[in-house]
């Protein structure tokens, strides 16, 4: 593994499924994040964390839940998908030094039917 | 509210010089990035400007007014590949991302 990888590359959900979006970074930096990006607007964020156990809510977390048990992972839940979480979603982690530039995976393409 | 402002598109011919510019009202700063995005893939890291003043690194360029809100992101020398958009992004008081739309950038033979 080299930087992030994020699984799955896209996926079709059916609404009211649950899904999983797994996040992986061997960095071993302390913070990470999930954004979704839509056409016309800017990376919104999800959820973050600052480190492993700690979690936070951004600036649209509502259905979306996030855990932080180690330094590597950060897995993003969907309990019931809907239409409007039809998004690109994008993990991204950072070191928390002195510029704490963020680095990003390839990104997950998400369509909710 | 916070608020990232840039244009939504441009075009430039390949070898030409061109400005992409950015202002922002968040509350409290603490550093502007630039990232470049092409279609289908991640942003990458391009620049990091916290004080006022010019970020050369290659062909690229930032520009950082704290007082005016405002920055700008100078492509020289332009190349087919660096069509792409371009994000500005400024790290608020609570140390966090505010992301510009993006800047779609067609660079033209």
């Amino acid at each position: 593994i080299a930087g992030i990888t994020q699984a799955p590359t896209s996926q079709i959900l059916a609404a009211g499924r649950r899904m999983t979006l797994r996040c992986t970074q061997d960095m071993r930096h302390n913070a990470m994040y999930w954004y979704r990006q839509d056409l016309g607007l800017g990376l919104r964020l999800i959820h973050y964390s600052n480190t492993a156990g700690t979690t936070g809510k951004g600036e649209v977390p509502d259905g979306y839940s996030v855990s932080r048990a180690n330094t590597d992972d950060f897995p993003l839940t969907l309990a019931s998908a809907v239409p409007s979480q039809t998004s690109v979603y994008f993990c991204a982690s950072s070191d928390r030094g002195e510029t704490d530039t963020q680095y990003f995976g390839p990104g997950t393409r998400l369509t909710v039917l | 509210g916070q608020n990232i402002d840039q244009p939504t598109e441009m075009t430039a011919t390949e070898g030409a010089i061109v400005q992409i510019n950015c202002t922002y009202q968040t509350s409290g700063f603490n550093g502007l990035f630039w990232y470049q995005q092409h279609a289908g893939e991640a942003p990458t890291f391009l620049s990091y400007n916290v004080l006022d003043g010019l970020e050369e690194k290659g062909r690229f360029s930032s520009f950082l007014s704290r007082s005016k809100g405002y920055s700008y992101l100078l492509l020289k020398e332009l190349q087919m590949k660096d069509s792409a958009s371009y994000l500005c992004a400024v790290r608020d008081s609570n140390y966090q991302l505010i992301w510009g739309a993006g800047t779609k950038l067609i660079i033209k033979p």
